[in-house]
């Protein structure tokens, strides 16, 4: 069983540029979730995509975009780059965008820095 | 909207002793409860859940949680702490129905040889 994979695993932008960010869903997984986990805090949820469809955004503007594929692996994508926007960024699957009682599985998160 | 407080930044434990980090909640409606550990430059890992039933739930690596409804709590625990335990733990809940899960803060644990 493939586990969750992202890449790249690390990554330096300058302000007002633009990043795409990837992620492979495990195996059998055709729900993905992003999230944005800042220096010492909890990560906060950015958006969910299943079967190709955005079906859950949290509080981040619409310069956070993503894509999901039809083999289920995804992009983050973010345009006009801040300062802020430096963090770890995990990208999570999960079996079922249903199965809300499931665990999302984790890929080891790509470590964005914006200079 | 659900929340999550982890009120201890750090726990510090002595190894071979037991340990708890502490995890209160706010849902509307019944929870769904899960803990999560994270290792430096490292993902999240699932440790357990709670869903439904009883309110003590075992999980990975001799971790345990104890639910209680009345204080909105979910604390972790393990009887006897080992250096290898030290890392970041995450509590998290989610909402039934299509929301998303709500993480807490964090506690870095830190078991001192």
């Amino acid at each position: 069983e493939t586990g969750v994979t992202q890449s790249p695993t690390h990554l330096i932008k300058t302000r007002g540029q633009q990043v795409t960010l990837r992620c492979s869903s495990q195996s059998g997984h055709n729900t993905v979730s992003w999230y944005q986990q800042a220096l010492g805090q909890g990560p906060q949820f950015i958006f969910q995509y299943y079967r190709e469809e955005e079906n859950g955004r949290g509080n981040f503007p619409p310069r956070f975009s993503g894509l999901q594929f039809p083999n289920y692996s995804s992009e983050l994508n973010v345009n006009a780059l801040e300062l802020d926007d430096s963090a770890l960024y995990l990208c999570a699957s999960s079996p079922e965008s249903s199965s809300y009682n499931s665990p999302l599985h984790f890929g080891n998160g790509t470590r964005l820095t914006v200079t | 909207a659900q929340s999550v407080a982890q009120p201890e930044d750090q726990v510090n434990v002595a190894e071979g002793n037991p340990l708890t980090v502490k995890c209160t909640y706010s849902v509307s409606g019944n929870p769904y409860l899960f803990w999560y550990v994270q290792y430096p430059n490292r993902g999240l890992q699932f440790l357990l859940k709670y869903i439904t039933g009883d309110n003590l739930v075992k999980g990975s690596y001799g971790f345990e949680a104890e639910f209680n409804k009345s204080q909105t709590s979910f604390h972790l625990k393990k009887p006897s702490a080992l250096v290898s335990d030290s890392a970041l733990y995450f509590c998290a809940v989610r909402e039934p129905g299509n929301t998303p899960l709500v993480f807490g803060k964090g506690t870095r644990l830190s078991v001192i040889a």
